[in-house]
């Protein structure tokens, strides 16, 4: 079974300053994948960032980096630079490996609100 | 692009009707996935299918069923709408062997009354 903990329900942060949203993750799989996706107040999920668990590098998408520390089980989102249309809610998630027919697996979410 | 469209946004249904939630994709897609979004859980799998008339239960199957008569549409149904059904629905697909992203609907906002 996979487990996906997102310890923050609700993070605050001032306009053009990084934050770091905390995931941690649990599986027995060898190979997997883990995902961050963003959700607009307007509902729709949008793909931000990938790290699989051989990647050597830690996955960066332009302000969004993932610093994955495979041996903690961590896979946090840093955004820099944060902007007023960075407000939303985001999720951490996992993939298993190829048997998984790439279901994912959720965390609870963490709701992000930039102050001007 | 990859589309994933759901047939609606917004959805009021009495308790004890049959309902039915279509999701469509554009992509060829294999695998398509039902998912419910509730606030503090996060999104929970229902049910997912891997190929045409092909499904398997997710993590929350009770008092769902699906429908994937072909490889682009595949139709979440709740058999006797109860209260506690009362959700978001997210639907997503992926293509077989490619470890990356799901893509998904806009979501079907349902009420059961």
């Amino acid at each position: 079974a996979q487990k996906i903990t997102q310890t923050q329900p609700g993070m605050f942060v001032q306009e053009k300053e990084a934050v770091t949203l905390d995931c941690t993750y649990d599986t027995s799989d060898q190979s997997y994948g883990l995902f961050w996706y963003k959700q607009p107040s307007s509902g729709e999920m949008i793909f931000l960032i990938y790290q699989g668990s051989y990647d050597e590098q830690n996955a960066t998408e332009g302000r969004y980096s993932l610093n994955f520390q495979k041996a903690r089980k961590s896979a946090n989102l840093v955004i820099s630079a944060s902007q007023l249309g960075d407000s939303a809610m985001y999720f951490c998630a996992m993939r298993g490996d190829a048997t998984s027919y790439g279901k994912l697996t959720f965390g609870q979410g963490t709701i992000l609100t930039v102050h001007p | 692009d990859v589309k994933v469209t759901q047939s609606s946004r917004y959805l009021v249904k009495r308790t004890g009707e049959k309902v039915f939630l279509e999701c469509v994709q554009d992509m060829d897609h294999e695998n398509m996935f039902w998912y419910r979004q509730d606030p503090g859980l996060g999104l929970r799998l229902i049910y997912f299918s891997y190929d045409v008339k092909m499904k398997e239960k997710g993590d929350i199957p009770e008092g769902y069923s699906v429908s994937r008569e072909k490889k682009e549409r595949f139709s979440l149904i709740l058999e006797s709408a109860s209260t506690n059904q009362t959700s978001m629905y997210l639907c997503a697909s992926t293509p077989q062997g490619v470890p990356y992203e799901q893509y998904f609907g806009p979501g079907t906002r349902l009420t059961v009354t």
